[in-house]
């Protein structure tokens, strides 16, 4: 298993600008979450998945637009890029239904450091 | 969401054992407590999880009293390779997990 990828690993952007940051997972997990994390702090969340079709929101959603269409892919979109939002993006995934493991452990991905200038 | 609290920083020395508290006094019945373990420029890692007594693994214990609204990450005999943000979370029945800002725990030679 790949286990959880995320594409780009580095990204520049100047205000304004749109992206997508992706995020698959290969393990069949039906919970997907993403999450930024600013210098020397802890991750706050952005957007969490539950399953294919069904998404909400986090701590921190402003800025951020999400979409489950596969259980495989969870992308994070943002619309209009701002200063504020340069800081290293994790995706996360867990909950193998089968295994009945709890949603709290979960696997996360080696991150995408974005700039916005 | 259930608030932990966390010491913002330990120091030790290899070949010691730290053990690093979190308060979660708002933890509800259905609530899991998870650790979670990361390194400069890399994602979370999971280190163990329980509901309530000790659990042990290869990595750490972790320590849970009856009350629950505490418990205690062991990790018996560190080394340099163990420095890294320690977080402790607590479950949410909503899915909605919450990462504070961790204990760095700096291990020195």
């Amino acid at each position: 298993n790949a286990g959880v990828t995320q594409t780009p690993k580095f990204q520049v952007l100047k205000t304004g600008q749109s992206m997508t940051l992706q995020c698959a997972q290969d393990m069949n997990h039906e919970y997907m979450s993403w999450y930024r994390q600013d210098p020397g702090m802890g991750l706050r969340l952005i957007h969490y998945s539950v399953g294919a079709g069904i998404t909400d929101q986090g701590e921190v959603p402003n800025g951020y637009n999400v979409s489950r269409s596969t259980t495989e892919d969870f992308p994070l979109r943002l619309l209009s890029a701002a200063p504020s939002q340069t800081s290293v993006y994790f995706c996360a995934s867990s909950w193998d239904r089968t295994s009945g493991a709890s949603t709290d452990t979960q696997y996360f991905g080696p991150g995408t450091r974005l700039t916005v200038l | 969401l259930a608030k932990t609290t966390q010491p913002i920083s330990m120091d030790s020395y290899e070949g010691q054992e730290v053990n690093i508290t979190c308060s979660h006094n708002n933890i509800a019945t259905n609530d899991y407590i998870t650790w979670y373990q990361q390194f400069p420029s890399q994602g979370p890692r999971f280190i163990i999880q329980g509901y309530k007594t000790k659990v042990t693994n290869e990595v750490a214990s972790l320590f849970i009293p009856a009350d629950r609204k505490s418990s205690t990450l062991s990790l018996p005999r560190v080394s340099l390779s163990d420095t890294a943000v320690y977080y402790c979370l607590v479950g949410e029945g909503d899915y909605k997990l919450s990462f504070g800002a961790g204990t760095t725990v700096t291990v020195r030679a």
